[in-house]
């Protein structure tokens, strides 16, 4: 069963700190992505990665910043956390067939369980 | 660029009763259409998919046809189940070499017993 792990179900840091959150994919897929879901505002996509130590904002990149060492594992870095930040952090990662646009996404993404995260 | 507009939340039905999510977009190009789903505490999971036009997708007794005079891709479920309770998302892909999901704000659907 192919799976998209986040190393924290629930994380609690105080505001100032560095987070770090974990991404670990097992499908060798090439893409992956950070999405943050907050009530009313739906899915707001972070960063996103093409390939490995390869990295690109997405809408609301600010605060944030990424690391993709290994094709399997899409670090998200709260650089300094704030209370605003609270909230659920979702993973996913995708595999695009070569040549067919937006048919090659096939398989949409693959999202993990996310992580709320609650700074205080 | 690309948008994807769902109806206002959220919904709640009796078990049994016939679903409706409407959900209509804005994209350039031939985009592929997805209906994610995300129970209580957990990710979003693929529910259905339609690549090209007057495609129907299915899945757990949901379905939805890609309609593009329309613009749209409702997903509908002839019969709902309190099992079913959670929020649904549509969303739909890029064109371009490495394509990227849009999504709606997503929808809370309610079924009580």
């Amino acid at each position: 069963d192919v799976k998209v792990t986040q190393s924290s179900r629930y994380l609690v840091k105080r505001t100032g700190e560095k987070v770090f959150l974990e991404c670990v994919q097992d499908m060798d897929h090439e893409n992956m992505f950070w999405y943050r879901q907050d009530p009313g505002l739906g899915l707001r996509l972070i960063y996103f990665s093409y390939d490995v130590k390869m990295k690109e904002k997405g809408d609301i990149p600010e605060g944030y910043s990424v690391s993709r060492e290994k094709k399997e594992r899409f670090s998200l870095i709260l650089e300094s956390a704030s209370t605003n930040q609270t909230s659920m952090y979702l993973c996913a990662s995708s595999f695009q067939v070569a040549g067919q646009g937006a048919r090659g996404l096939r398989d949409g993404y693959t999202f993990g369980s996310g992580t709320r995260l609650t700074v205080v | 660029g690309n948008s994807v507009t769902q109806m206002e939340g959220p919904v709640t039905l009796s078990e049994e009763a016939f679903l409706t999510i409407n959900c209509t977009y804005t994209a350039t190009g031939y985009p592929s259409l997805f209906w994610y789903v995300q129970y209580p505490g957990e990710g979003l999971q693929l529910l259905l998919k339609a690549t090209k036009a007057d495609d129907k997708g299915s899945n757990k007794g949901f379905e939805a046809t890609y309609r593009k005079e329309t613009t749209s891709f409702h997903l509908e479920k002839g019969s709902v189940q309190v099992s079913d309770s959670a929020v649904y998302f549509c969303a739909l892909s890029s064109t371009g070499a490495n394509s990227k999901l849009t999504f709606g704000k997503g929808i809370t659907l309610s079924v009580r017993p």
